[in-house]
């Protein structure tokens, strides 16, 4: 079964500094990943996915996302936060056994101005 | 036009009310999903329907019916609610295939039970 670990579960930074988000899954094989973003008050958007290809992926707002198989890892970066960044960050999986995929817990992001 | 709508965006009910939660969507998706995220913001998956066939139903109460009328509508009816049953839910909608398993959210509907 595939599962989702966010480890940094509050995160606060002060605008200009880099972020970086820690997501690790549980399944071996070929996986779909995603980051959505959660503004405060607002439904989940997506913020950007790797299906194949480039392991490294660009997404909105200035995030990337790399994506190394070896440690089953997917982590979300950005080198300079804004106070707008203030949100929840949720990582998904989703592997070729599974039909849905599935979110981690999420991590809280407080930029301050 | 919203993509997935949801209504009502915000509900306070008694205990042991009967409500109910609608959700179209006009993406053309072919499947439809509730999740429900408590107060820790988790987001926990509830049912998903796939062209108005039940496909998933994790271990929810049976207090939650979920029904689809039409691939384009996924309604959630909750009878006796409880005060554990306060959270967001949210609908949502993707197309399986090729490209798919990107979930579109609706705006959330915040359930309040007193």
């Amino acid at each position: 079964a595939q599962s989702v670990s966010q480890h940094n579960h509050h995160v606060i930074l002060s605008e200009a500094a880099s972020l970086e988000l820690g997501c690790n899954y549980s399944y071996g094989g070929t996986v779909n990943l995603f980051w959505y973003v959660q503004y405060p008050g607002q439904h989940l958007q997506l913020l950007l996915k790797y299906f194949s290809g480039d392991p490294l992926v660009k997404g909105i707002k200035g995030f990337e996302a790399e994506f190394i198989k070896s440690k089953f890892s997917f982590n979300l970066r950005k080198p300079s936060v804004q106070w707008s960044d203030t949100a929840e960050y949720f990582c998904a999986v989703k592997s070729g056994g599974s039909y849905i995929p599935t979110f981690g817990r999420g991590t809280s992001l407080i930029v301050h101005p | 036009d919203t993509a997935v709508s949801q209504t009502p965006k915000y509900l306070v009910t008694q205990m042991g009310n009967d409500k109910s939660i609608k959700c179209e969507q006009n993406l053309g998706h072919d499947t439809m999903y509730w999740y429900k995220q408590d107060s820790k913001k988790f987001l926990k998956i509830m049912f998903s329907y796939n062209n108005k066939e039940l496909i998933i139903n994790e271990t929810v109460p049976n207090r939650f019916s979920p029904k689809s009328p039409d691939k384009a509508h996924l309604n959630l009816h909750i009878n006796s609610l409880e005060l554990g049953d306060s959270a967001v839910y949210f609908c949502a909608s993707s197309q399986q295939g090729t490209g798919a398993n990107v979930l579109t959210f609706g705006a959330g509907s915040r359930l309040t039970v007193l």
